[in-house]
């Protein structure tokens, strides 16, 4: 069974630019959730969704966002990029437990 | 709101030694705790999980028991590998309010084992 997918695993933008980061879930999982791990701040929440609502959302400004699609992937945008976001990004998808992706490593310059 | 302390690393161990990552949490409700591991320039593996009081999570001879009087989820290994070098996280997950389904992570330790 293939695990969870993310695309691309490196992603290079410079400051004020847009990056959208994708995330294919494990089969028949519905739930995708988005984590940033920046370096020396540990893994932080940044959103889930569930059958294409977003249910929560972590302590991050309304410049992420993302949405879910119909087969259930989903995609994470970051508008307006800061230098700050410069981070691993890892999707996990969900029946009960999270099994997490391999991460989007975004830098910004 | 919940939190996550894990024990302060970096730990460094000699191959076959026991292994110990504590993990103490605070949490509304009954939340769910879990284990994972990350290997160099990968995403997070879990390891292990326990979802009520009591119950001990296993794996590849890793350990850990859900505490609720001491509030704690401790890792063990009984004899460690080069190839368990990795940082370590542990995990809660509450079971409702506003901080339901996600994952609150310690800060996460990391392990190096040496031959």
């Amino acid at each position: 069974e293939a695990g969870v997918t993310q695309s691309p695993t490196h992603l290079i933008k410079t400051r004020g630019q847009q990056a959208t980061l994708r995330c294919s879930p494990i089969s028949g999982h519905t739930s995708v959730y988005w984590y940033q791990q920046a370096l020396g701040l540990g893994l932080q929440f940044l959103l889930w969704y569930d059958e294409g609502e977003e249910r929560n959302r972590g302590n991050f400004p309304p410049r992420f966002s993302g949405r879910q699609f119909p087969n259930y992937s989903s995609e994470l945008n970051v508008n307006a990029l800061e230098l700050e976001d410069s981070a691993l990004y890892l999707c996990a998808s969900s029946h009960e437990t999270q099994y997490f992706g391999p991460g989007t490593r975004l830098l910004v310059l | 709101g919940n939190s996550v302390t894990q024990m302060e690393g970096p730990v460094t161990l000699s191959e076959e030694a026991f292994l110990t990552i504590n993990c103490t949490y605070t949490a509304t409700g009954y939340p769910s705790l879990f284990w994972y591991v990350q290997y160099p320039g990968e995403g997070l593996q879990l390891l292990l999980k326990a979802t009520k009081a009591d119950d001990k999570g296993s794996n590849k001879g890793f350990e850990a028991t859900y505490r609720k009087e001491t509030t704690s989820f401790h890792l063990e290994k009984g004899s460690v590998q080069v190839s368990d070098s990795a940082v370590y996280f542990c995990a809660l997950r509450d079971a409702g309010g506003t901080s339901y389904g996600k994952l609150t992570f310690g800060q996460g330790t990391i392990l190096t084992v040496h031959p």
